[in-house]
């Protein structure tokens, strides 16, 4: 069974600073989804970047990117120039290649982005 | 606009009672999902449907009951075999795989929060 590892239960980043949440699964497959999703105080789950397995190139969304590392089966989110909208929890998550599968998640960093 | 719909968004209940939550959701998508969510424990899977009158047990499905009688909807039943049910529910819908930034990408309702008495 696939695992996703959170290891920082709990974050706080300065406005306009960087910072970067862990996030390392385990996993038998070659080919797979890896996700973050956000979500705020609202509770309301909101996706922010995606990345394919067999992609190499790391994905970005504007001040969201990833440090996808395949072989070390890490996926790290870097979050650039936070801002206090960004606080909110954080969850790192798996999805098998076959799709219409169900995410595996892990427990979730809380980000508390400060003025 | 497609969404989904969660009902209710509170819900108290006595013990030995049995609930039901809705999600409804309007985008066409496939496949539906039912996660629980407790402080510090991430997202647990309880059900998942790929497709109408079919589903799958996830990893806490114990005390928990679900239909898929329509594409559009998949509710959700706390019986009262669930010894914890105090906890905040998610559905989730999915497109499927596929070309684009939609594929295997899961949409999120806005929550059931659950209290037993």
């Amino acid at each position: 069974a696939q695992t996703v590892t959170q290891s920082q239960p709990e974050m706080s980043v300065q406005e306009a600073e960087t910072v970067t949440l862990s996030c390392t699964y385990d996993t038998s497959e070659n080919n797979y989804y890896l996700f973050w999703y956000k979500q705020p105080p609202s509770r309301q789950m909101i996706l922010v970047i995606r990345q394919e397995a067999y992609k190499q190139q790391n994905a970005t969304e504007n001040r969201f990117s990833v440090n996808f590392q395949k072989a070390a089966k890490s996926f790290s989110l870097k979050i650039s120039d936070s801002q206090l909208g960004d606080t909110a929890m954080y969850f790192c998550a798996f999805m098998k290649p076959s799709g219409n599968t169900p995410l595996v998640f892990g427990k979730g960093t809380r980000l508390s982005v400060i003025a | 606009d497609g969404g989904i719909t969660q009902s209710p968004k509170y819900l108290f209940r006595k013990e030995g009672q049995n609930v039901t939550l809705s999600c409804e959701q309007n985008l066409n998508h496939d496949a539906m999902y039912w996660y629980r969510q407790d402080p510090g424990q991430g997202l647990r899977l309880i059900y998942y449907s790929q497709i109408v009158n079919d589903f799958q047990k996830g990893d806490i499905a114990e005390g928990y009951s679900v239909s898929r009688e329509k594409k559009e909807s998949f509710p959700l039943t706390v019986t009262s075999a669930q010894k914890n049910p105090t906890a905040f529910y998610l559905c989730a819908s999915s497109i499927g795989p596929g070309v684009g930034s939609g594929a295997n990408v899961l949409t999120f309702g806005a929550g059931s929060r659950l209290t037993v008495l």
